[in-house]
């Protein structure tokens, strides 16, 4: 398997346009996570779904970001409109059903700078 | 407040020489306690799980052992490939699959 996909894996915006980042998990996962790391705040918990559906979004920072996931081999993380304080680098992890409380596999990461 | 904190922020050592590397936590109950390999621009990795006190678990130089308040990450003669941030998580019991991460250490061997 390929592992957890990411795109883009840079992004540079202007303050004000839309972000959409992008995930694949691992086939036969059925938990996805999307995950925030800032020098500042380390790794935070954004969302995260089983079998498609959200089940905790609590993480969300406010009402500008929002996160689908259509099928299980797909998830998005759209941020409208993007601030500065938005610039971060964003994973996305899946896990699979039975071992939730195991590991979590990780992307690789979208670097995103909002000017 | 569930808390995670590991310490030192940083540490250098030289090849060979062994160390320990220490998460402490504070919470309502126990799950889990995780331990995650990051190196510079990719994701973490997972390294290990301890579920009770007293547990451990080994790989390769690696061997992180589990109290009531804390872990640690013991490295026995590392090599500078074993240079990245390690990465401590605990998952609280009663919680949802959300995971409590702490700050990480960075970890240098020099040759």
């Amino acid at each position: 398997d390929a592992g957890v996909i990411q795109s883009p894996r840079h992004e540079v915006t202007e303050m004000g346009q839309e972000v959409t980042l992008r995930c694949k998990p691992i086939s036969g996962h059925d938990y996805l996570f999307w995950y925030r790391q800032t020098m500042m705040r380390g790794l935070e918990l954004l969302i995260y779904f089983n079998n498609n559906v959200p089940i905790d979004d609590s993480g969300m920072p406010e009402d500008r970001f929002s996160a689908k996931m259509p099928n299980a081999s797909f998830s998005t993380l759209k941020i409208q409109p993007s601030e500065p304080r938005d610039s971060a680098v964003y994973f996305c992890a899946s896990s699979p059903q039975h071992r939730p409380y195991n590991e979590q596999f990780f992307g690789p990461g979208t670097r995103l700078t909002v000017l | 407040e569930d808390q995670v904190t590991q310490s030192p922020e940083a540490l250098r050592l030289q090849e060979g020489e062994s160390s320990s590397l220490n998460c402490s936590y504070t919470v309502s109950g126990l799950r889990g306690l995780f331990w995650y390999r990051q190196d510079p621009g990719k994701g973490p990795e997972f390294l290990f799980t301890l579920y009770s006190a007293g547990e451990e678990k080994e790989k390769e130089r690696l061997k992180a052992t589990l109290t009531k308040k804390e872990s640690f990450l013991h490295i026995t003669a590392p090599k500078p490939e074993d240079s990245a941030t390690y990465l401590c998580a605990v998952q609280v019991a009663d919680s949802n699959y959300q995971l409590i991460w702490g700050a990480g250490t960075k970890l240098i061997i020099k040759p």
